[in-house]
């Protein structure tokens, strides 16, 4: 049974450029939350999405930032125009529906930007 | 809002050694509590949960953890440390039904010989 797969795992992008990053949830899992971490902090929460729908973007920054959980495929982090504080480790992590379910992460995507 | 302190950065264990890492959590009702392993390069590894019930959780690879609802703590403990063991340690806390998880700044241990 796969775990959560984030890809790319290493991404490089100059400034002004756009970054996607893909999340895959275990089987079964049709909760997704995105997680950044910065260099020595934390994971700080971004957004928790179920299928089709945003359920809370409260970590989310106002500008640049969108994600998705389409019906069909993965989950998407999209970053606009990126800025050198972009630059972090972005982890996924996915739960089973219902209450009280822990969360399991993938592998992060390290997001470096130039 | 709910908060976790972890209040130790670095933490050096001779192998062999028992182990407790604090963590200390701020949260309005019962908190769901979490600690995560992580090791360099890797994503965050599930070590152990607490939801309700026994207060003492055991987890994988030999951890256990105690809630203690008065001093606000869930510290983590393993009475042997291996050199394995050798990671960033989160502790996390969240709420009932979906789980935004709040984490703390994580205590890098380090195991030596």
């Amino acid at each position: 049974n796969a775990g959560v797969m984030q890809n790319p795992r290493h991404l490089v992008r100059r400034r002004g450029q756009e970054a996607r990053l893909r999340c895959s949830p275990m089987k079964g899992h049709s909760h997704v939350y995105w997680y950044r971490q910065l260099p020595e902090e934390g994971l700080k929460f971004m957004v928790y999405l179920q299928k089709e729908n945003i359920i809370d973007e409260s970590g989310m920054p106002k500008e640049r930032f969108s994600a998705e959980f389409p019906k069909e495929g993965p989950s998407i982090l999209r970053i606009q125009q990126v800025v050198r504080g972009d630059s972090a480790a972005y982890f996924c992590a996915s739960s089973p529906p219902g209450g009280d379910q822990p969360q399991h992460f993938g592998d992060g995507t390290r997001l470096s930007i130039l | 809002a709910q908060s976790v302190t972890q209040p130790d950065i670095h933490i050096t264990v001779s192998e062999g050694a028992s182990l407790e890492l604090r963590c200390n959590y701020s949260y309005g009702a019962t908190p769901y509590l979490f600690w995560y392993v992580q090791s360099p390069g890797q994503g965050l590894q599930l070590l152990l949960k607490y939801f309700s019930g026994d207060t003492l959780v055991q987890g994988i690879k030999g951890f256990e953890a105690e809630f203690k609802r008065s001093q606000s703590s869930f510290n983590l403990r393993k009475p042997s440390v291996h050199w394995s063991d050798a990671a960033e340690y989160f502790c996390a806390v969240g709420n009932s039904g979906y789980s935004t998880l709040t984490f703390g700044k994580g205590t890098m241990l380090l195991v030596s010989p």
